[in-house]
């Protein structure tokens, strides 16, 4: 089965500065996607970058990118430049190639100090 | 708007109520997924439809819950006889094609009393 592991619940960074998230997760697929989405308070999960497992390079996304270890089965996403509309709840998610469902993480509570 | 759409935002309901939500997803998108969300947690898998046909449903799913989307479009999820436990926040995705980002919806948050 495959599971996805946030071991932060909550996480802070000043205003401007860097914060990396972690996430881990476990499959015995070769052949995956990985997400993180982002959630903030009483509005809808949006889509911040995606992974394709089979690609050894890190996605970016303007100012987040992600430090993928498909052997450490590692996706952790680093937020530089923090602003304060970046705090919200980050799930990380993984999906197989094949297929339907999202598995997704319990969440880390990012809070930006201004 | 064009993003997923769902209604009602918040439903309150007693125990023992049906509840029906509904779901319209982007229109160019034939994968449908319902999920569901309680406080503190991720969200978890309810069930995938592609087209009109569901083709996935997970073991949350008890027989209190159906879940339909009759013509491929828009998609309803009914609760029957809630129950306390089914407080949360059911969420809906769409997508274009396997792998893809999933879209989501604000969600219908249901509170059981």
């Amino acid at each position: 089965a495959q599971t996805v592991t946030q071991s932060q619940p909550e996480m802070s960074v000043q205003e401007a500065e860097t914060v990396t998230l972690s996430c881990t997760y476990d499959t015995s697929e070769s052949d995956y996607y990985l997400f993180w989405y982002k959630q903030p308070p009483s509005r809808q999960m949006i889509l911040v970058i995606r992974q394709e497992a089979y690609k050894q390079q890190n996605a970016t996304e303007n100012r987040f990118s992600v430090n993928f270890q498909k052997a450490a089965k590692s996706f952790s996403l680093k937020i530089s430049d923090s602003q304060l509309g970046d705090a919200a709840m980050y799930f990380c998610a993984y999906r197989r190639n094949t297929g339907n469902q999202f598995y997704f993480g319990t969440g880390t509570s990012l809070t930006v100090i201004p | 708007d064009t993003g997923v759409s769902q209604d009602p935002r918040h439903k309150i309901t007693k125990r023992g109520q049906n509840v029906t939500f509904r779901c319209d997803p982007i229109s160019e998108h034939n994968r449908l997924y319902w999920y569901r969300q309680t406080l503190g947690q991720g969200p978890e898998f309810l069930t995938y439809f592609q087209n009109e046909a569901q083709l996935e449903k997970s073991r949350l799913l008890s027989d209190r819950f159906s879940a339909e989307r009759p013509k491929g479009s828009f998609s309803t999820l009914e609760i029957q006889r809630t129950e306390q436990g089914d407080s949360a926040m059911y969420l809906c995705a769409s997508s274009l094609a396997l792998g893809e980002k999933g879209f989501f919806g604000q969600g219908t948050r249901l509170t059981v009393v």
